[in-house]
């Protein structure tokens, strides 16, 4: 059952810690991407990565670390220094190539920091 | 910085009826996407129109693109209850990396039934 998967579903934090959102996926996809997702509005782009041990700043990544160690993998850690981490995040990947290709995503990770 | 701009922000419509939303973007783009969202889920890909096509059709949708106004618009036809759902434009900006796409701030649709 190929996809992408993220997890957990919900993630509770006390403020001043660091957490760690998962994100897989195992459609042989090169580029990966982050997205935060505020109530009501639309996603502003975080991290994206095209290809292994790489990746790009978005809009928004100021308190906000990746890593891609593997192709399958882009695991996004909410520092805390980031203000407001309160949020839904969404992880996305894509295939490469010329042009642009649709993006897939994961269901997202509510995270609430108290 | 977000390029898209919907409108309207909120559209609630009858089953059956015919639903129009509409994309705005300030820069040049290579192709322009649309995207759904059910509360709380991810975004699932609707439909892509690249930037020297106007019209595109796939079952009940249906996507214009005028590169002159930049802007796009996406009806869907013969409106479901289960189409209630966020409906977002996304485009793949000229001068960008060619794998990044940014997001408008969404039009929520909601179809009584």
């Amino acid at each position: 059952d190929g996809g992408i998967t993220q997890s957990p579903k919900y993630l509770f934090r006390k403020e001043g810690q660091n957490v760690t959102l998962s994100c897989e996926q195992n459609l042989n996809h090169d580029a990966m991407y982050w997205y935060r997702q505020d109530p009501g509005q639309g996603l502003r782009l975080i991290y994206y990565s095209q290809i292994v041990n790489d990746f790009q700043k978005g809009d928004i990544a100021e308190g906000y670390s990746v890593s891609r160690e593997k192709k399958e993998s882009f695991p996004l850690t909410v520092t805390s220094a980031q203000k407001n981490p309160t949020a839904f995040y969404l992880c996305a990947s894509s295939p490469l190539g010329p042009g642009t290709y649709e993006q897939y995503f994961g269901p997202g990770t509510r995270l609430t920091v108290t | 910085s977000q390029q898209g701009e919907e409108d309207p922000q909120a559209l609630s419509i009858q089953e059956g009826e015919n639903a129009t939303m509409n994309c705005s973007y300030k820069t040049s783009i290579n192709n322009l996407q649309w995207y759904r969202q059910n509360s709380g889920r991810g975004l699932v890909h609707l439909i892509l129109i690249r930037s020297n096509e106007r019209e595109k059709h796939s079952g009940r949708l249906r996507v214009t693109l005028d590169t002159s106004k930049k802007s796009s618009s996406l009806l869907i036809t013969a409106s479901r209850a289960a189409d209630t759902a966020s409906y977002f434009c996304a485009t793949d900006e000229y001068e960008t990396s060619g794998s990044r796409l940014t997001f408008g701030e969404g039009t929520q649709l909601t179809v009584n039934p």
